[in-house]
């Protein structure tokens, strides 16, 4: 089974300071991709990346940056948080090729004080 | 830009109704089409997927939904509820071109069954 884990389940962060989302999947996936997940809107995307070092925008990556240096791990970086980043941030990661189901992490929820 | 409407929010039924959960989509060129479910505590996983082929497709847990193109739509259907379908069900959409399956969701329908 494919197996996308996070490094937190919960994070509790202040105010402009930097926090990293880190996101490990364990069945050599090209394409990975972060998401956060706000009741009544869904899921909105973030970032996403198809290769190593390589990485898109999303719908909505204003203060967010991301960082894929292994093919297995990408983070999320908000460099300084703000109250309006508390939100359920899922990972997911698939195959190449658009017509593959991503897979997702169990989450991160987020809060900032 | 890609688009993806779920009409229903919220849903409550008995267990043995029939489920029909709405989908539509805006999009002018071929999509690949998607359920996936989040069960209470739960990783989202896939239910169901369209890329081609017969417009009427079958997932897990007796989940089915039909793409008709004319209408822009790929609603969710189950013949008869169980207590274990509450759940949130999303809807979601992408080209079917390119190697990242990028992918864009409605805003879900909570499903909840009562006893």
């Amino acid at each position: 089974d494919v197996k996308v884990t996070q490094s937190s389940r919960y994070l509790v962060k202040r105010t402009g300071e930097k926090v990293f989302l880190e996101c490990v999947q364990d069945m050599d996936h090209e394409n990975m991709f972060w998401y956060r997940q706000d009741p009544g809107l869904g899921l909105r995307l973030i970032y996403f990346s198809y290769d190593v070092k390589m990485k898109e925008k999303g719908d909505i990556p204003e203060g967010y940056s991301v960082s894929r240096e292994k093919k297995e791990r990408f983070s999320l970086i908000l460099e300084s948080a703000s109250t309006n980043q508390t939100s359920m941030y899922l990972c997911a990661s698939s195959l190449a090729g658009a017509y593959n189901e991503q897979f997702f992490g169990p989450g991160t929820r987020l809060t900032v004080l | 830009a890609q688009s993806v409407s779920q009409h229903n929010h919220h849903v409550i039924l008995s267990e043995a109704a029939s489920l029909e959960l709405g989908c539509n989509y805006s999009y002018g060129g071929t999509v690949n089409l998607f359920w996936y479910v989040q069960y209470p505590g739960q990783h989202l996983q896939l239910l169901l997927k369209y890329f081609s082929g017969d417009p009427l497709v079958k997932g897990i847990k007796g989940f089915e939904a039909e793409f008709i193109k004319s209408k822009f739509s790929f609603n969710l259907r189950k013949p008869s509820v169980q207590w274990s379908d509450t759940a949130e069900y999303f809807c979601a959409v992408n080209a079917a071109s390119g190697t990242a399956s990028k992918l864009t969701f409605g805003t879900g329908t909570r499903l909840q069954v009562t006893l």
